[in-house]
């Protein structure tokens, strides 16, 4: 069964980069699917922000503009977020994620990233 | 985007009783291979969002038969047969049309009365 992994700072100073990696274990990135992230905060519940196929493609949500960049390792089986100046409204609870529409999608626990001087 | 509108947004249940939460979605979910590509959710207080439903109606590996969704075209519906304790949390439906460009309906919380 495949488990998903966020890691990275719970804290984030205003302007700068989150960074964040997802670590999967139980499949193999190179197989296929999707792999995505997801945020969810209170304003907005939610969120697709972008994923990448193990090919490399990416796919972003315009909100995010030119701010994110997903990337993908398949030497570590991992992938991984940056979205760049960042403010308050970014505060939310980031998941990593794995698309797919037979049978869905799966989710890391999440990791609790706050934006605050 | 496709957008999900979900109703009720709350929705307190007696234990034993049935339960019914409505999706709409913009536009029809119906894909050329004949599977609608609707997917439930449900986000258990303190946890991410687990799979229930995918492709409309399969339920997922582990789910209860208690669970059950329906629908077709912009129109679905996950019903719950004998609401227990253990099923409180919100409840989210997501269309998988447009993957990986997915969208999510506002979520439903489910409460014991």
């Amino acid at each position: 069964q495949v488990q998903l992994q966020e890691s990275g700072p719970g804290l984030v100073r205003p302007s700068e980069t989150l960074a964040l990696t997802c670590a999967v274990s139980g499949y193999s990135i190179s197989r296929g699917h999707y792999w995505g992230w997801i945020r969810q905060s209170p304003g907005k519940g939610l969120e697709w922000i972008g994923s990448i196929y193990q090919s490399g493609i990416t796919y972003y949500n315009p909100s995010f503009k030119s701010r994110v960049t997903i990337s993908v390792d398949t030497s570590t089986n991992q992938f991984s977020l940056k979205l760049s100046s960042v403010t308050a409204a970014d505060t939310a609870v980031y998941y990593c994620t794995r698309q797919s529409t037979s049978p869905g999608t799966y989710w890391g626990q999440g990791l609790l990233v706050t934006v605050s001087s | 985007d496709i957008v999900m509108t979900q109703s009720p947004l709350s929705l307190p249940v007696t234990p034993g009783e049935p339960a019914s939460i409505s999706c709409r979605s913009s536009q029809s979910l119906l894909h050329s291979s004949g599977y609608h590509y609707l997917d439930w959710y449900v986000q258990k207080p303190g946890q991410s969002p687990q799979l229930l439903i995918y492709l409309g109606s399969d339920r997922a590996s582990g789910v209860p038969d208690r669970f059950s969704g329906s629908g077709s075209g912009t129109d679905f519906t996950l019903k719950i047969s004998r609401v227990e304790a253990d099923d409180v949390g919100v409840y989210y439906c997501m269309q998988a049309l447009q993957t990986p460009r997915i969208t999510f309906g506002q979520g439903t919380r489910l409460e014991i009365k």
